[in-house]
């Protein structure tokens, strides 16, 4: 058991670029979340796999936001035309089924915007 | 939609002493679960401990146990013998039906020598 591990650790790009950040969960878990997290506050939900399938997402996840996880292994999101607002903690974690199961996450990806 | 609540920023301790964290929660599900998470500075989130709200007793785990009153939607965190490696944020957390999970807005927890 390596853990969740995120890449990169911390991103710095101009406004208006696109970033994609990549998430390995632990290999035998089948659900992989992604949360936003701003300084003071918790973790804001994104969006939810169950294997490769994206049940969920936040109607806080704009359409500049996308996701995906292909074969149900490692997960990538995407931020296109990057704001100023999109500066936080992107953090993702995994679990096993059923959904009560305790969340493991990774260290984040800090963005910033400049 | 499920919030969870932290009224308290911060939080102080003398080290080995007992401290209470609160949290409040409001849901209008019956069957859930309820997390504390610790999150050490620039460091990862970890599982403190889990109570399940169909069980009656509450939950412990070594030096860390919870107060969960399902009634007045209460679920608070005592850490008992305080150590300088507790200082952290700590994060209550829900979980129900849906397969979301609901943090609260962290308390900071400083630990005195």
């Amino acid at each position: 058991d390596t853990g969740v591990s995120q890449d990169p650790r911390h991103k710095i790009t101009k406004r208006g670029q696109n970033v994609t950040f990549r998430c390995d969960p632990i290999s035998e878990h089948n659900r992989l979340y992604w949360y936003r997290q701003t300084l003071g506050q918790g973790p804001e939900f994104l969006t939810y796999f169950q294997n490769e399938a994206q049940l969920e997402k936040s109607r806080l996840l704009s359409d500049r936001f996308s996701a995906e996880r292909p074969k149900g292994s490692f997960s990538t999101l995407e931020i296109q035309r990057t704001e100023q607002g999109d500066s936080a903690m992107y953090l993702c974690a995994s679990s096993s089924t059923p959904s009560y199961q305790p969340q493991h996450f990774g260290d984040g990806t800090r963005l910033s915007i400049l | 939609a499920q919030t969870v609540t932290q009224s308290q920023p911060e939080m102080s301790v003398q080290e080995a002493e007992t401290v209470t964290l609160s949290c409040t929660y409001d849901t209008s599900e019956s069957d859930y679960y309820l997390f504390w998470y610790k999150q050490p500075p620039s460091r990862q989130m970890i599982l403190v401990i889990r109570q399940e709200a169909y069980k009656q007793q509450n939950a412990t785990e070594n030096r860390f146990s919870v107060n969960f009153q399902k009634a007045a939607k209460s679920f608070s965190l005592k850490i008992s013998d305080s150590q300088l490696g507790d200082a952290a944020m700590y994060f209550c957390a829900y979980s129900g039906t849906g397969n979301q999970f609901y943090f609260g807005t962290g308390t900071s927890l400083t630990v005195i020598p």
